[in-house]
Formats: structure tokens, C-alpha cells, sequence
């Protein structure tokens, strides 16, 4: 079994929609957790961080964490076809290895006008 | 403030030769960091590096896979007699001080393709 799972897609909406996206984990020792957005060509860069449960939100994106399913979510509110993107979860753990990264393999997300 | 920079963007070399990729940080980063992107794969950490030192390389190959960051100049990810297998997207990220509260930016990334 994989330590992150992600379902690579593709998934394609229309403009407005809202938009989940999902990663399951199978290391509980996974304290952080972040959503990174690739573009085509380019490298990822960060979306949104939390550490632990609970919910955050930045302004059309939402994430949340749940430890207890070893669930993870980013939420999409009015997607944007500039939102059209890989979307990469990553997570660590706590203590001196915190820097390592774990990723999923990406959803690829298409916003259609 | 330019991004981390890495070059070159595309290499192509053929079964047996080396490979050199290099990154430069942002500036006032000395904690460098390289992933590998297997087709159909996520990111996987390879090594992490400060200045003159790496710090943890528990990802990277145990052969042929070398990496380094010099006092002076950019972070060398280098691979030895490259085989087919060693095509991928290799990731530099750098960050100001280490641990995941201190965030990560990623280059663009170097494509490998081995033929």
C-alpha cells in the first residue's frame, strides 16, 4: 500500500462548479499536510498548508483534514478555468525529518469556460 | 527576487553518459532539496543539502546518484551512466531554514530523458 493515495483523474468541470479533491494516507505519523498547484511544465507551488484536523480556508479554497480516516480534501469554491492545473497533496511527519515530503501522484483538473 | 532557477530545463543523453543538473536557490536559501518525477509517479524526495553538507539522503539511488552543494555556486544532482529508468522530472526546491513550517519553493524542474 501506497503512502498517499491520490486518484490522478483527469476531472473536468464547468466554469463555477465546485471542485473536491482527495488524498488517503496510510502513515499516521503524517502531522502536515499541504495541496500544491502544478501548471504544465512548470514546478509545484504551494496552495495551502495545515497542520493536524481541522479546517482551512483561503479565500475559493478550503482544506480539510481528517486524521481519524486518514482523509485529506481541497475544495474548489467558482473554479476558475486559470484554476485548470495538476493538483498535488504532499504531507510530513513530525520531528527532525519534518522536511521530507510525501506526494500523492496529482489529480489533473481542467476548468472548461 | 527571482525563483529558483534551475538548468538546464531539458537533457538528453544517451545509455552510459552522465547527467548534471543544476539548481540555484532563491536568494538567502541555503536549504536545497531534490525530488524525482517517475512518469506516472508522485514526487519523491531524494536528498537534502546545506551548504557543503548533505543532511539527509536516504532517497537517493545508492549508485550512481551523487549530489552536492558548494560553498560557492549551485546544487549538482549527478548521475552516473544514466539508464533508461533515470528518465524523469527532477525537482529542486530550496527554503530559508529547514523543517515543513518553512515552506519549500519549487524550480521548474530539469526533464531527463534518456534514449
Amino acid at each position: 500500500q501506497k503512502e498517499v493515495e491520490q486518484d490522478p483523474g483527469p476531472l473536468s468541470v464547468p466554469e463555477g462548479a465546485i471542485v473536491s479533491l482527495n488524498c488517503t494516507y496510510s502513515n499516521s505519523a503524517f502531522q502536515y499536510f499541504m495541496w500544491y498547484r502544478q501548471y504544465s511544465r512548470k514546478g509545484p507551488e504551494l496552495l495551502m498548508y495545515t497542520y493536524s484536523s481541522g479546517n482551512k480556508e483561503d479565500g475559493r479554497f478550503t482544506a480539510q483534514v481528517d486524521k481519524s480516516s486518514k482523509y485529506i480534501s481541497l475544495f474548489i469554491r467558482d473554479s476558475q478555468p486559470s484554476d485548470s492545473a495538476t493538483y498535488l497533496c504532499a504531507m510530513a511527519n513530525s520531528g527532525g525529518s519534518n522536511y521530507k515530503l510525501t506526494f500523492g501522484k496529482g489529480t489533473l483538473l481542467t476548468v472548461n469556460p | 527576487n527571482a525563483g529558483v532557477m534551475q538548468n538546464p530545463r531539458h537533457l538528453v543523453r544517451r545509455r552510459g553518459q552522465e547527467a548534471r543538473l543544476r539548481c540555484s536557490p532563491m536568494k538567502g536559501h541555503s536549504h536545497v532539496y531534490w525530488y524525482r518525477q517517475l512518469p506516472e509517479e508522485g514526487l519523491k524526495f531524494m536528498v537534502y543539502l546545506q551548504k557543503e553538507n548533505i543532511i539527509d539522503e536516504s532517497g537517493m539511488p545508492k549508485e550512481r546518484f551523487s549530489a552536492e552543494f558548494p560553498k560557492e555556486g549551485p546544487s549538482i544532482l549527478r548521475i552516473q551512466q544514466v539508464v533508461r529508468g533515470d528518465s524523469a522530472a527532477y525537482f529542486c526546491a530550496s527554503s530559508a531554514t529547514s523543517g515543513v513550517y518553512n515552506e519549500q519553493f519549487f524550480g521548474p524542474g530539469t526533464r531527463l530523458t534518456v534514449l
